[in-house]
C-alpha cells in the first residue's frame, strides 16, 4: 500500500505528558499537511511543509505544538504538556505540489485523560 | 476569513432516493471547491472538485457545480446506494495550502 500512513492509530495519555505522532506521506509527494479534527467537526488546518521547510502555521498551533519534517520525507507532530482539549483526531495529508489533490492518512486518535 | 457552511445532518434516505447536500462558502478570492467523503473506519477521500465558476465536478454518480453567484457547491446524486453511507465534507482552498472544511454531513442509506 503506497498511501499516507500514520502511527500510532490511537494514543491515550495523561494530562501533562508529551506525545509524538508520525506521518509517512506518499513517497513522491513534496507537500505534507497536518490537520486536527474534533468530534462532529471538519478537519482544521494546523501546518504544512514543502519538502523540509515549514511554510505556514495556523494560530491553532500553540507553543506546545511542534512539527518537523527533517529530510523532507516523514513528519512528526509533537504535543508537549498535553491538555484535555488536545483530545482529537490528528490527520496528515500529502500532495504532489501546490494546487493538487491532498491525500489523507487514517489519522491518529489522541485521548488525553 | 474563508469558511464553509454545510447542511446539518444526519441525513437518512432510502436506497435509490435523490440526494442533495447543501454547501455554501465565503471567500475573499476565487477558491477551488471540493467534496471529500469519509467511509466508516477509513480516511478522507477526495470525491470531486471544481476549480472555477461554472465548473461541474463529478465522480461515482455524484455531481456538484461551482456557482459563484450563489457561492454554493451543492452535492447531488440521482440514486443513492447503501454503500454511499458515509460522512461528506465540503471544503475550499484559495491557495491550495490551507484547506477549510465544513462540519460534515452524515448520510445513512437504508435498503
Amino acid at each position: 500500500d503506497t498511501g499516507v500512513s500514520q502511527n500510532p492509530r490511537h494514543k491515550i495519555t495523561k494530562r501533562g505528558q508529551n506525545v509524538t505522532f508520525r506521518c509517512d506521506p506518499i513517497s513522491e509527494h513534496n507537500r505534507l499537511y497536518w490537520y486536527r479534527q474534533t468530534l462532529g467537526q471538519g478537519p482544521e488546518f494546523l501546518t504544512y511543509f514543502q519538502n523540509e521547510a515549514q511554510l505556514e502555521k495556523s494560530r491553532l498551533l500553540s507553543d506546545r505544538f511542534s512539527a518537523e519534517r527533517p529530510k523532507g520525507s516523514f513528519s512528526t507532530l509533537e504535543i508537549q504538556r498535553t491538555e484535555q482539549g488536545d483530545s482529537a483526531m490528528y490527520l496528515c495529508a500529502s500532495s504532489l505540489g501546490a494546487r493538487t489533490e491532498q491525500y489523507f492518512g487514517p489519522g491518529t486518535r489522541l485521548t488525553v485523560t | 476569513g474563508d469558511s464553509v457552511t454545510q447542511m446539518e445532518g444526519p441525513v437518512t434516505l432510502s436506497e435509490e432516493a435523490f440526494l442533495t447536500i447543501n454547501c455554501t462558502y465565503t471567500a475573499t478570492g476565487y477558491p477551488s471547491l471540493f467534496w471529500y467523503v469519509q467511509y466508516p473506519g477509513e480516511g478522507l477521500q477526495l470525491l470531486l472538485k471544481a476549480t472555477k465558476a461554472d465548473d461541474k465536478g463529478s465522480n461515482k454518480g455524484f455531481e456538484a457545480t461551482y456557482r459563484k453567484e450563489t457561492t454554493s457547491f451543492h452535492l447531488e446524486k440521482g440514486s443513492v446506494q447503501v454503500s454511499d453511507s458515509a460522512v461528506y465534507f465540503c471544503a475550499l482552498s484559495e491557495n491550495n495550502n490551507d484547506m477549510r472544511f465544513g462540519a460534515g454531513t452524515r448520510l445513512t442509506v437504508k435498503p
